[in-house]
């Protein structure tokens, strides 16, 4: 079974400083991958996905994710960050269950970000 | 277009008492999930549909069950609420399955006292 580990729980930041939270899954094989952002008291909103094709991905907000098949890592940039990126960021993979695809959400990386 | 919504948005129970969480989609989805947030642990998923009149188990299903009626509504119940089953609550719903994206709910905070 597919398993995903968001390296780091919590990242603090300075505004306009960049930023990287690191992304890893567990298996070399063809899979989906996603980044989803949670703002407080909401549910959770699609950031980014890679398919396929540039491993490069850009997503809203400013934020962009690499996918690196030969780590089997997503790891997700954004070059400036705002007071209002501070949220909780949740890496995915996708894995077949009874022959449809689902998501397996890493536990999440709480963003802060400060004047 | 409400996209997912959630009844109700909040709920205490005691142990044993029974509920039902409610969910709603407007976008013509086929795909529809619950799943549960705990702290530290991401969200995992109780149970999956992947059709009007279907439904499947994901990685905890256990003192949950789901129906789904109607392509639009996904329920979820819990028979007799445990202290265990305090969480958060997602429902969300994707076009195509997990390729496609899914979208989420705001959510249901549970507390089983």
């Amino acid at each position: 079974a597919q398993s995903v580990t968001q390296l780091d729980s919590q990242v603090p930041v300075f505004e306009e400083a960049p930023v990287e939270l690191r992304c890893n899954y567990s298996s070399s094989v063809s899979v989906y991958l996603f980044w989803y952002v949670q703002y407080p008291n909401q549910g959770l909103q699609l950031l980014l996905k890679y398919l396929s094709g540039s491993t490069l991905v850009k997503g809203i907000n400013g934020f962009e994710a690499e996918f690196n098949k030969s780590q089997t890592s997503f790891h997700l940039r954004k070059p400036s960050v705002h007071i209002s990126d501070t949220a909780e960021y949740f890496c995915a993979v996708s894995e077949s269950l009874s022959g449809y695809n689902k998501l397996i959400f890493g536990a999440g990386t709480r963003l802060a970000v400060h004047p | 277009n409400a996209g997912v919504t959630q009844t109700p948005k909040f709920r205490v129970l005691k142990t044993g008492q029974s509920m039902t969480l409610l969910c709603a989609q407007d976008m013509n989805h086929e795909y529809m999930y619950w799943y549960r947030q705990d702290p530290g642990m991401g969200l995992r998923l109780i149970h999956y549909s992947v059709g009007e009149g279907t439904t499947a188990k994901g990685e905890v299903p256990d003192g949950y069950n789901v129906s789904r009626l109607k392509k639009q509504n996904f329920l979820l119940g819990l028979e007799s609420a445990a202290p265990s089953q305090t969480s958060v609550y997602f429902c969300a719903s994707s076009p195509r399955g997990a390729s496609s994206g899914e979208f989420f709910g705001p959510g249901t905070r549970l507390t089983v006292l």
